[in-house]
């Protein structure tokens, strides 16, 4: 089964802790993202990354911090400077830009509350 | 002025009837345009793919572009309570990958 899968689907963090969302897809895409999605907000991209060992900072990238060192995989963490941490949130793959029919598929997401 | 205004809804339908979404946006240089479905607590699912002006249907779904008014449309024929969910409206530019979505509107399908 071709797909993107996040982990873990639930994840509670104490106030000062620094943890780190896992995606990982098996569909060869090139590009991959992450987003923020609160209550009546919308999705707000965090960071993307068009290739293995770059990525870029989207708009709220602040208190986040991304890798990307193999293809599948690109792991969020969300550390202690970010401010107001508990959200849902998604990742998301596409072949690449420059493509033309470049759209995202999207992971089932993990909800991160801090206590 | 937001870059992609959606009504956020609730929009409330009886089981069956025609149902109509809406975007606008400011930027006219977005060509590409896409339509999610959002269950609760879940990823985003993509339902429709245009490029540029113009329809296109698939089985109950229509997605309409019209770029001179800067406003797109989803509709949904035969509408059933699986519908309900928020749908996302999401538009990128030539040659760029990120997305601007617009909020989500919220809809309810009553049996």
């Amino acid at each position: 089964d071709g797909g993107i899968t996040q982990s873990p689907k639930y994840l509670f963090r104490k106030e000062g802790q620094n943890v780190t969302l896992s995606c990982e897809q098996n569909l060869n895409h090139d590009a991959m993202y992450w987003y923020r999605q609160d209550p009546g907000q919308g999705l707000r991209l965090i960071y993307y990354s068009q290739i293995v060992n770059d990525f870029q900072k989207g708009d709220i990238a602040e208190g986040y911090s991304v890798s990307r060192e193999k293809k599948e995989s690109f792991p969020l963490t969300v550390t202690s400077a970010q401010k107001n941490p508990t959200a849902f949130y998604l990742c998301a793959s596409s072949i690449g830009e420059g493509r033309a029919y470049n759209e995202q598929f999207f992971g089932p997401g993990t909800r991160l509350t801090v206590l | 002025q937001k870059e992609v205004e959606q009504d956020p809804g609730p929009l409330s339908v009886p089981e069956g009837a025609i149902v109509s979404l809406n975007c606008t946006y400011s930027n006219s240089a977005f060509q590409y345009f896409m339509w999610y479905r959002q269950y609760s607590r879940k990823g985003p699912e993509l339902l429709m793919y245009t490029y540029s002006s113009g329809n296109k249907e698939d089985g109950r779904f229509t997605a309409q572009v019209d770029k001179s008014s800067k406003y797109i449309s989803l509709f949904i024929r035969d509408s059933q309570p699986s519908d309900s969910a928020t749908y996302l409206c999401a538009m990128r530019l030539t040659g760029y990958s990120t997305l601007t979505f617009g909020k989500g509107t919220m809809l309810l399908v009553s049996p």
